[in-house]
């Protein structure tokens, strides 16, 4: 079946702009997770969602980040006012009910000039 | 002190040989344990997941995972060139957040 998928691939931004990132999860899975990973470094935990609701959003950076599922299947990131630290590759990963096993897409690449 | 340590590699084996990753995590309460393959300029990739002590094979992987020791470790048999990847190894408790290693960067030669 599809996997996880995410949009855009890649994003440039100027400093100061906002920017949304969609992920659209395995078709059935209750449980969404965003990541973020800086190069040379493992993924570091931003956001999670069981349904519609956020589980656990204690690795949000800041109030710029912000996470949204309404509907319980696609979750968009949003960032505001971006910063040059913010570039990374954005992973969202989703996992079935009561599975651990989470399963990553492509991920969106984020510059920030 | 870091969460989840891996070996800092890079790791470089010949075409053939056995290549072993380690990884130590300090969270006792960790439950369920994850080596991800991840090759450049892509996304983690899951290969092994491992939930008790003891061993545990698919194919050519093999996790063993020591939670008295708090240790986890995968071994690749026959290593080949297409196994050259960074290994990420990550732990969760139960159905949250994972934590990952920095990964172990592994080559093998033709």
């Amino acid at each position: 079946g599809a996997g996880v998928s995410q949009t855009p691939s890649n994003k440039v931004t100027e400093k100061g702009k906002y920017v949304e990132l969609r992920c659209d999860p395995i078709s059935g899975h209750t449980a969404l997770y965003w990541y973020r990973q800086s190069l040379g470094q493992g993924p570091e935990f931003l956001i999670y969602f069981q349904g519609t609701g956020a589980a656990d959003d204690s690795g949000l950076p800041n109030d710029r980040f912000f996470a949204v599922r309404p509907e319980g299947s696609v979750s968009t990131l949003k960032i505001q006012r971006t910063e040059r630290g913010d570039s990374a590759v954005y992973l969202c990963a989703s996992s079935y009910g009561t599975s651990y096993e989470q399963y990553f897409g492509p991920g969106t690449r984020l510059t920030v000039t | 002190q870091k969460e989840v340590e891996q070996n800092s590699g890079p790791l470089s084996v010949p075409e053939g040989a056995i290549a072993s990753l380690n990884c130590t995590y300090s969270d006792r309460v960790s439950q369920s344990f994850f080596w991800y393959r991840q090759y450049s300029g892509k996304s983690p990739e899951l290969i092994m997941s491992i939930y008790s002590n003891g061993d545990k094979e698919d194919g050519r992987f093999t996790a063993q995972l020591n939670k008295a020791s708090q240790y986890v470790s995968l071994l690749i048999r026959d290593s080949q060139p297409s196994d050259s990847a960074t290994y990420l190894c990550a732990v969760t408790e139960r159905g949250s957040r994972l934590t990952f290693g920095e990964g172990t960067q592994l080559t093998v030669n033709p």
